[in-house]
């Protein structure tokens, strides 16, 4: 049975650009959440879909946006990428209280 | 800002030592949970501990629960060079949603 899987593992942009990360959830999962990790922090949580709809955010702006698929699969987009938002980008599924993550997607804004 | 907050920032110990992590936590929860991060990697899930325990253990793992000091500790027991990694207490509110609010976490050094 696979685990969360993310891609791209690693992934460079520019001021201004925008970017598209992908989630596929642990099987039997449907629920997935996105966060945001900044080198010697925890993870800040983004936001969360459920049954394809946005069930809840954290303080973002709504550069981040996501989506979910009917295969419960999902993608989180930045627009108008900024420095600060270079950053290790989380996600997790769940089907109840645990979470278990994927590796990460490493986003570099030069 | 943060829910769960790690003590110590960073601890470093002999293969063999007992690691002890704490962490504290502000609002009211259902259920608290500790995580492990290799090298800024996914983070691994260790432990969940509920709201109506108080102990719980998982081979060299052992978490405690004091609801009334919103305070958990994790404790490993004769750990490995291997165990060197993050460890990180997260908590989801009690309303049911299930987002996990993270503390910066503890940085553990294991020395072979």
């Amino acid at each position: 049975d696979a685990g969360v899987t993310q891609s791209p593992t690693h992934l460079i942009k520019t001021r201004g650009q925008q970017v598209t990360l992908r989630c596929s959830p642990k099987s039997g999962h449907d629920t997935v959440s996105w966060y945001q990790q900044a080198l010697g922090q925890g993870p800040q949580f983004i936001f969360q879909y459920y049954e394809e709809e946005e069930r809840q955010r954290g303080n973002f702006p709504d550069r981040f946006s996501g989506h979910q698929f009917p295969n419960y699969s999902s993608e989180l987009n930045v627009n108008a990428l900024l420095l600060g938002d270079s950053a290790l980008y989380l996600c997790a599924s769940s089907q109840g209280d645990t979470q278990y993550f994927g590796p990460g997607t490493r986003l570099t804004v030069l | 800002s943060q829910q769960g907050e790690e003590d110590p920032q960073a601890l470093s110990i002999q293969e063999g030592e007992n690691a002890t992590m704490n962490c504290s936590y502000k609002t009211s929860i259902n259920n608290l949970q500790w995580y492990r991060q290799n090298s800024g990697r996914g983070l691994v899930h260790l432990i969940l501990i509920r709201s109506n325990e108080r102990e719980k253990h998982s081979g060299r793992l052992r978490v405690t629960l004091d609801t009334s000091k919103k305070s958990s500790s994790l404790l490993i027991t004769a750990s490995r060079a291997a165990d060197t990694a993050s460890y990180f207490c997260a908590t989801p509110p009690d309303t049911g949603r299930r987002a996990l609010t993270f503390g910066s976490g503890t940085r553990l050094q294991v020395q072979p």
